[in-house]
């Protein structure tokens, strides 16, 4: 059975940092992009970013360029994500999800979330 | 950026209905690059449809997706208990976006 655990989630000051993490489990980590999403309180989902299997292509949403990085680690099956320069527009749920990014492009697998609170 | 508007943003029906929701994208999607989710407060989200038309492992067959270009359609043929919760479609063109929701509650 696939599972995807975040934790690292809480409340953190304006300007301050971060590092979430995913531990995956059930599958062959090593063989798929792995991506975090995002729901802030009241609103839908927003895609933050994705890496690709072996860690040499990232991508961002420009609200989090140059103040996030997602990273990984195959051989502990887990994905990071470092926040830095936090702001309160960040506070949200925070998913990890499985990508499919061959033929068609979809997330098949989510975490439960870890809440990032950003607030003084 | 290709932006997802989707409609209603909420739908009053009851256990045995059909439920259909509309997913409008700004610019032309692949329909290879059309997905839509089932969200439940306090859950994981739940792969319901990719490619447009191709249900997920698992998912029951009463949930179909269709359209092609900028308008897509996930019907619901008869509404479940378990149904009733908020629905996202999702497209890749350029960049990801997802659109804003239809929350699908009790009537």
């Amino acid at each position: 059975e696939v599972q995807l655990v975040e934790s690292g989630g809480g409340l953190v000051q304006p300007g301050g940092s971060l590092r979430l993490s995913c531990a995956g489990s059930g599958f062959t980590f090593s063989r798929y992009w792995m991506s975090w999403v995002r729901q802030a309180p009241g609103k839908g989902l927003e895609w933050v970013a994705n890496i690709k299997q072996d860690g040499s292509q990232k991508y961002y949403v420009d609200s989090v360029k140059g103040r996030f990085t997602i990273s990984r680690d195959n051989a502990k099956n887990s994905l990071y994500l470092q926040m830095n320069s936090l702001r309160a527009e960040d506070t949200a749920v925070y998913y990890c999800a499985r990508g499919r990014f061959d033929y068609s492009y979809y997330f098949d697998y989510w975490g439960q979330g870890t809440l990032v609170t950003v607030s003084s | 950026e290709i932006v997802l508007t989707q409609s209603p943003g909420t739908l009053s029906l009851s256990p045995g209905e059909r439920a259909t929701l509309s997913c409008r994208a700004s610019q032309s999607v692949s329909s290879s690059y059309l997905a839509w989710y089932q969200h439940k407060p306090g859950q994981a989200p739940r792969l319901l449809i990719y490619g447009a038309s191709s249900r997920a492992t698992g998912i029951p067959d009463r949930f179909s997706g269709s359209g092609s270009g900028t308008d897509f359609t996930l019907t619901i043929s008869r509404l479940e208990p378990e149904d009733f919760a908020v629905y996202y479609c999702q497209q890749y063109g350029n960049s990801l976006t997802f659109g804003g929701g239809t929350k699908v509650e009790i009537k």
